[in-house]
């Protein structure tokens, strides 16, 4: 009965490889959220969906692209990985946009080598 | 732009001290105010929330009240265990953005 769960939870990979993320929340939120978390813990938000419809799209390389099937999923995909991609990534929904507080994952641990 | 600072850590205690650990934000408009905690190895926790000024935000012995003449949100606690141990994020919302901010985040560390 996870209410965000991400899978997979760690993801070892090399460099140039392409990897996909998956999100899914059973809360009936109508926003996803993808963050990421340098090894200093500061969180940046990468994207945000309202909808299936892209809300936020922040400087983040075009090697990151998200998608939205439906309002229940996001899923995050990354081509061509370099080293500085290493990071813990965060999903995250909420009811409305930020105004309510969000539900996170528990993140997957990205570690290119 | 809206902004969230909060004090550098890592914030070293003894268990059963008192905690302050300081935030102060830059906002346009009413935001929703937020103290997320994550564990180690473990997502964010939405820990307590207020939601206009003067509100009083409390979960777990920790409380924050939203003072708006000082544009702050200090979580605080009476008395700290080990199992406190954690990172703490001070975060906005509901502002004039659509995301929530959050703060670089403080290291809590408590000793038996």
């Amino acid at each position: 009965d996870t209410a965000v769960s991400q899978t997979p939870k760690y993801l070892v990979t090399q460099m140039g490889n392409d990897k996909s993320i998956k999100c899914e929340q059973n809360l009936g939120h109508d926003t996803m959220y993808w963050y990421k978390q340098d090894s200093k813990k500061f969180l940046k938000i990468m994207f945000s969906y309202n909808n299936k419809e892209l809300i936020i799209n922040e400087t983040v390389p075009n090697r990151f692209s998200p998608k939205s099937p439906d309002k229940a999923h996001l899923n995050l995909h990354i081509n061509s990985l370099e080293l500085g991609d290493s990071a813990v990534y965060f999903c995250a929904s909420s009811p409305q946009r930020g105004e309510y507080g969000y539900t996170f994952g528990s993140g997957t641990r990205l570690t290119v080598v | 732009g809206d902004s969230v600072t909060q004090m550098e850590g890592p914030v070293t205690l003894s268990e059963e001290a008192f905690l302050t650990i300081n935030c102060t934000y830059t906002a346009t408009g009413y935001p929703s105010l937020f103290w997320y905690v994550q564990y180690p190895g473990e997502g964010l926790q939405l820990l307590l929330k207020a939601t206009k000024a003067d509100d009083k935000g409390s979960n777990k012995g920790f409380e924050a009240t939203y003072r708006k003449e000082t544009t702050s949100f200090h979580l605080e606690k009476g008395s700290v265990q080990v199992s406190d141990s954690a990172v703490y994020f001070c975060a906005l919302g509901g502002s004039s953005a659509s995301k929530i901010i959050f703060g670089s985040g403080t290291r809590l560390s408590i000793r038996p």
